[in-house]
């Protein structure tokens, strides 16, 4: 099973700051890494798939990069509503989709 | 637009068996694959499995796959996810998503497991 980390577990920043969330692969997962976001008592919303395609409607502040093992979520500008837990996903091994434990982004 | 619409909240007896339902409209049903999701008390995602709508395959998570089952009714364009021998481990929201990529998600079911 392709274990998923992400980190940091807790990022608090300001409006207006970017943010930079980290998520490592235990193997390749080649470009198959898709980034969620999670606000309490909601459904995840999909950000970005495909290592860095943006989903229809998800602001341009929000860029997803990476190959291979090690990816990336930057937030630019971060705004109010963005405060929520993000995760990442692989679909790398389809019989065994995994997610990373997520982090939490605090805006204050 | 897509909708999946889920089965609402049940409280279940350790040992015994769970169905939810997950209803989809505003598309052709045999379009997307479903999978479910779930997630404990204040716990991350678990992905359960995975069921292709068109020919019903199935992948299990390996966690779980003694104690799954998804089956789909196209009749009624709704896809089912059974758990048996539930345990309070077992406690959680449950989702189906649709698309590779999660596009689409059900509202959510919770289950509570306790005597």
């Amino acid at each position: 099973e392709i274990v998923l980390t992400q980190s940091p577990a807790t990022l608090s920043l300001s409006p207006g700051e970017r943010a930079t969330l980290s998520c490592r692969a235990s193997q390749t997962v080649y470009t198959y890494l898709t980034w969620y976001q999670q606000k309490p008592g909601q459904a995840p919303r999909l950000l970005i798939y495909d290592a860095s395609k943006r989903a229809t409607g998800i602001p341009d502040r929000f860029t997803g990069s990476g190959s291979g093992t090690d990816f990336s979520l930057t937030i630019s500008s971060l705004e109010p509503e963005d405060s929520a837990i993000y995760y990442c996903r692989q679909r790398s091994d389809w019989t065994a989709i995994t997610f990373g434990q997520g982090t939490r982004l605090d805006i204050k | 637009q897509v909708q999946l619409v889920q089965s609402g909240p049940e409280m279940k007896k350790p040992g015994a068996s769970l169905k939810v339902s997950c209803k989809a409209s505003g598309y052709s049903f045999t379009t997307y694959g479903i999978s479910w999701v779930r997630q404990a008390p204040g716990q991350g995602l678990e992905w359960m499995g995975w069921i292709n709508t068109y020919n019903d395959n199935t992948k299990y998570s390996r966690k779980l796959q003694d104690r799954v089952t998804m089956t789909t009714d196209t009749s009624t364009n709704t896809v089912y996810m059974e758990l048996q021998s539930l345990t309070s481990d077992d406690t959680a929201v449950y989702y189906c998503t649709a698309t590779d990529h999660f596009d689409y998600w059900g509202q959510g079911s919770l289950v509570t497991v306790s005597s």
